[in-house]
């Protein structure tokens, strides 16, 4: 069975500042691993995927995530927070084979202030 | 390009009747998956269908059903609902079956039960 953990249901940062987002995984199969963003009254929009090549990676609106296996851990980072960031996140990991289903955590609202 | 497309937005409804949602996937898209969103149990996979056939399905009673049609257009029904089916309903959409494929998600149908 695969799992999500997400640190933190909220998080709160000034414009301006680093954003991280903590995300850590459980799976006995190399996991593929996403974050995806909902902002209210919306679907989900893919940030950033893993899918076993680069541990780096680059996502749209300047966000990025690590992939460190020895750390089970998958953190969405991105250097200046902006107003138009705040919405909720979530990390979903699934794997080879896995199809469509995706887990989810539990998310992570994040509200920029001023 | 058309994004996924749901239909109903919103829905109200009485315990035990039963109700019926729509998903209409990118064009070019033969993978939708549903998934069912609440606060307290957050982002959960109900089923995945591909070329008509149902692929996968979460841990949900027999009262979800699904379906998906000849041009890929997919539906699902809850029977007898109940307080607890309350929820937005999200549908998502991808080319293939590969797990790496990105799925991309409609605005959801908000269903609530009265």
């Amino acid at each position: 069975a695969q799992s999500v953990t997400q640190l933190g249901s909220h998080v709160s940062v000034s414009e301006g500042a680093l954003v991280l987002l903590r995300c850590n995984y459980s799976s006995s199969v190399p996991p593929y691993l996403f974050w995806y963003v909902q902002y209210p009254n919306q679907g989900l929009q893919l940030l950033l995927k893993y899918t076993s090549a680069a541990t780096l990676v680059k996502g749209i609106n300047g966000f990025e995530a690590e992939f460190k296996k020895s750390e089970t851990s998958f953190h969405l980072t991105k250097p200046s927070a902006h107003m138009s960031d705040a919405a909720e996140y979530f990390c979903a990991v699934t794997h080879r084979g896995g199809g469509n289903k995706l887990t989810f955590g539990t998310g992570t609202q994040l509200k920029v202030e001023l | 390009k058309a994004g996924v497309t749901q239909t109903p937005r919103y829905l109200i409804k009485t315990r035990g009747q039963q109700v019926t949602l729509s998903c209409s996937p990118i064009s070019g898209h033969r993978s939708v998956s549903w998934y069912q969103q609440t606060p307290g149990q957050g982002l959960q996979f109900l089923f995945e269908y591909f070329s008509e056939t149902q692929r996968n399905k979460g841990n949900f009673p027999g009262r979800f059903s699904g379906r998906q049609f000849s041009n890929s257009r997919s539906e699902m029904n809850v029977s007898t609902l109940e307080l607890g089916d309350s929820a937005l309903y999200l549908c998502a959409s991808r080319t293939g079956t590969s797990s790496t494929d990105t799925q991309y998600f409609g605005p959801g149908t908000r269903l609530t039960v009265l």
